[in-house]
């Protein structure tokens, strides 16, 4: 059901810097409402990672960082590291659910 | 520090009513005047937003589960709960309970409840 839409996977070497991009539609991201992304170890619980398009949480470093642009938003993670191996998700409202909607998930992993 | 703990059964049986309570703790300053919801996750899937209670009271459902779905809040005992009706094996799925910021993001949420769907 998701209507954002992240790429299955990402992968890059220890320091290195990938990026995540999601793509919404009028209805979410091109409307003008915020995104957020959240990064969810195995086992467990979403974490909120960045919110309100390009803001950091206390406690998340700033090799994480984001931007929104049009329908479309991306999450750059620098200085890769092997803990940063975890599913990412982007997530928006959406006028047509009056509701939140997530995305599909990024798999990032560190080679 | 505020923390969410779901409870319930893990087990249902096809056609019958899932509910799951989920308990709210710590710095009461942080619970009142925010929003309160569901959102699960299938087994190896991705999130799905259940609904949403605003301060206000009123209630935001997914529409595909609108008519099966009611989530109430109970101040009091510092609670709120889900309940989904007629579960089928596609309601199977780990359930989380969290703290909505506005129609934002959700920031704090609990550990998730796994609940199986079937007889």
């Amino acid at each position: 059901q998701s209507v954002l839409t992240q790429p299955p996977s990402v992968s890059g070497a220890p320091g290195q810097r990938v990026t995540i991009s999601c793509t919404g539609s009028s209805s979410n991201i091109g409307a003008g409402y915020d995104v957020h992304w959240y990064r969810q170890l195995p086992g467990t619980a979403p974490k909120l990672l960045i919110y309100a398009n390009n803001k950091r949480p206390s406690g998340v470093p700033d090799r994480f960082s984001a931007s929104k642009s049009g329908t479309s938003a991306s999450l750059a993670i620098s200085e890769l590291q092997g803990e940063d191996e975890a599913y990412y998700y982007c997530q928006s409202y959406d006028t047509g659910l009056s509701g939140s909607v997530f995305g599909e998930g990024t798999k990032v992993t560190v080679l | 520090q505020l923390q969410l703990q779901e409870s319930g059964p893990g087990l249902v049986k096809p056609s019958e009513t899932l509910s799951l309570t989920c308990t709210v703790s710590g710095d009461s300053s942080s619970r009142s005047s925010f929003n309160w919801g569901w959102i699960r996750q299938p087994p190896g899937k991705g999130l799905e937003w259940i609904g949403t209670v605003y301060d206000s009271g009123s209630p935001f459902y997914n529409p595909s589960l609108k008519s099966r779905v009611t989530i109430s809040v109970d101040t009091s005992k510092n609670q709120f709960s889900l309940n989904l009706s007629s579960v089928t094996a596609a309601d199977t799925a780990v359930y989380y309970c969290a703290r909505h910021v506005g129609t934002g993001h959700w920031d704090v949420w609990g550990k998730g409840t796994t609940v199986t769907a079937s007889s």
